[in-house]
């Protein structure tokens, strides 16, 4: 699996958008970026993936580079419940293939 | 989604001995993963367990200290073996489900060693 780049931690203003990037400079070319995060003393959850498009769902949207190299997590209205650590991960998209955790962004929305 | 039951939810043991965590999946899946986190910590991979064979073990572990035991599709133990307080942590099973391969997680083990 490619290795990721993410920074440590964040800040941001509740009701404001979230952007959280995520450096993938070696991902090769059919290997998914999957988002997760997790709340404290929580399994993580799955939050978003995409392979080339930007993707959009209820939690999230998901922009990716045009070269694939780094890609962005908008959380368009970030609440209190979105303090997390959220976790950037680049894999293939296949029941055996493991999912490596990098160190993530920890997130922390104030009011 | 799926529903994954794991249990305990925490335990602490003294030193030397041994905790097995069992792992029950709604529905049956091929490869189940164990993951460890360490307090402070990102999760790291200990194992992918397959049904039928052997699990496959990342750098750093060994069968020996982290045995375990896949015996159907649905269900799968980790046994933390011969307990040092290094082995405090979390550890959650997870699976691959759906079109999309999402990964879902178990609760969780909090284990503490004393």
């Amino acid at each position: 699996d490619a290795k990721t780049t993410q920074p440590t931690s964040m800040d941001c203003a509740e009701g404001r958008a979230a952007n959280l990037p995520c450096n993938h400079s070696t991902i090769s070319g059919n290997e998914y970026v999957y988002w997760y995060r997790q709340i404290h003393s929580q399994g993580p959850q799955y939050i978003i993936h995409g392979l080339k498009n930007n993707e959009t769902n209820e939690m999230a949207s998901l922009i990716i580079t045009e070269d694939r190299k780094s890609s962005t997590l908008i959380l368009p209205h970030a609440t209190l419940r979105d303090t997390a650590v959220y976790y950037c991960i680049v894999s293939l998209q296949a029941a055996g293939n493991k999912l490596t955790f990098g160190g993530g962004t920890r997130v922390l929305v104030k009011p | 989604s799926a529903v994954i039951s794991q249990k305990p939810s925490r335990d602490i043991c003294q030193r030397g001995t041994s905790l097995t965590i069992q792992c029950q999946v709604d529905s049956q899946v091929t490869m189940m993963f164990w993951y460890r986190q360490q307090p402070g910590q990102s999760l790291t991979l200990i194992a992918t367990a397959n049904q039928g064979s052997e699990a496959t073990y990342e750098s750093g572990f060994v069968i020996d200290k982290f045995p375990i035991s896949r015996p159907n599709l649905t269900f799968s133990t980790l046994t933390v073996s011969n307990l040092s307080p290094e082995d405090s942590s979390i550890y959650l099973c997870s699976v691959r489900r759906g079109s999309n391969e999402k990964l879902f997680f178990g609760s969780g083990t909090q284990l503490s060693v004393l």
